[in-house]
């Protein structure tokens, strides 16, 4: 089945500076990719969703990029503050009609210091 | 007012014994799921529901059952509990097909002693 890997587990960076997620996966054939958001002790809140090689700025701080060459999917946001801080998670979605099943990533916890 | 309720928040359950969890949704949603985290593994796919069928199951252990008495709800039934099966047990819902994002509830924490 798909396996998806998260990279870095813990990453901090100064509050203005810029923080790389990135995913990669193994089923050439996934389709629909997902970012969600955790914070401490929460439910995880849908960021956005891709599915074409393009790089997309949903106008909240984040870009998005997918590269399905080398089934590669990063977020990046270009100038972290304190309340970015939290947990993100992507998630990969096959292109079954039917099968809603998310694989996710191990997840990344984002420490960003004012 | 919350669109998918998730209860009980906390649970504290003694090994052997069976909990039921609880999970409803009013976003109109035809798909339901049930998901878990906990601190040795990432989220994990557990259960897919549609129109009340099982669509798809990715747990091996029949200690788990869902159980969908509406369309709109998703109970999960968890019998002879262990200690390992602590975790936050999150419940989703979406339209169907794999396009449509996946909305969460506040999740079940879930403690065995």
């Amino acid at each position: 089945g798909e396996q998806v890997e998260q990279r870095p587990p813990h990453l901090s960076v100064r509050e203005g500076d810029s923080a790389v997620i990135t995913c990669t996966y193994t089923d050439p054939n996934s389709y629909y990719f997902f970012w969600y958001k955790q914070e401490p002790g929460a439910s995880l809140q849908l960021l956005m969703k891709v599915f074409s090689s393009t790089e997309i700025n949903e106008g909240q701080g984040f870009t998005v990029l997918l590269n399905k060459k080398d089934k590669r999917l990063s977020l990046n946001l270009t100038a972290a503050h304190p309340g970015d801080s939290a947990a993100y998670f992507c998630a990969v979605s096959p292109t079954t009609g039917g099968n809603n099943k998310l694989t996710f990533g191990q997840g990344t916890v984002l420490s960003v210091i004012p | 007012d919350p669109k998918i309720i998730q209860k009980p928040k906390y649970l504290v359950a003694v090994t052997g014994s069976e909990k039921i969890l609880i999970c409803e949704q009013y976003l109109g949603h035809n798909a339901m799921y049930w998901y878990r985290q906990s601190a040795k593994k990432p989220l994990e796919f557990m259960f897919s529901y549609s129109y009340q069928k099982l669509m798809d199951n990715q747990t091996a252990s029949s200690r788990f059952q869902p159980q969908s008495s509406k369309k709109n709800h998703l109970d999960l039934q968890i019998t002879a509990l262990k200690p390992d099966d602590s975790a936050t047990y999150f419940c989703a819902s979406s339209h169907l097909g794999s396009s449509y994002e996946q909305y969460f509830g506040p999740g079940t924490r879930l403690t065995v002693l």
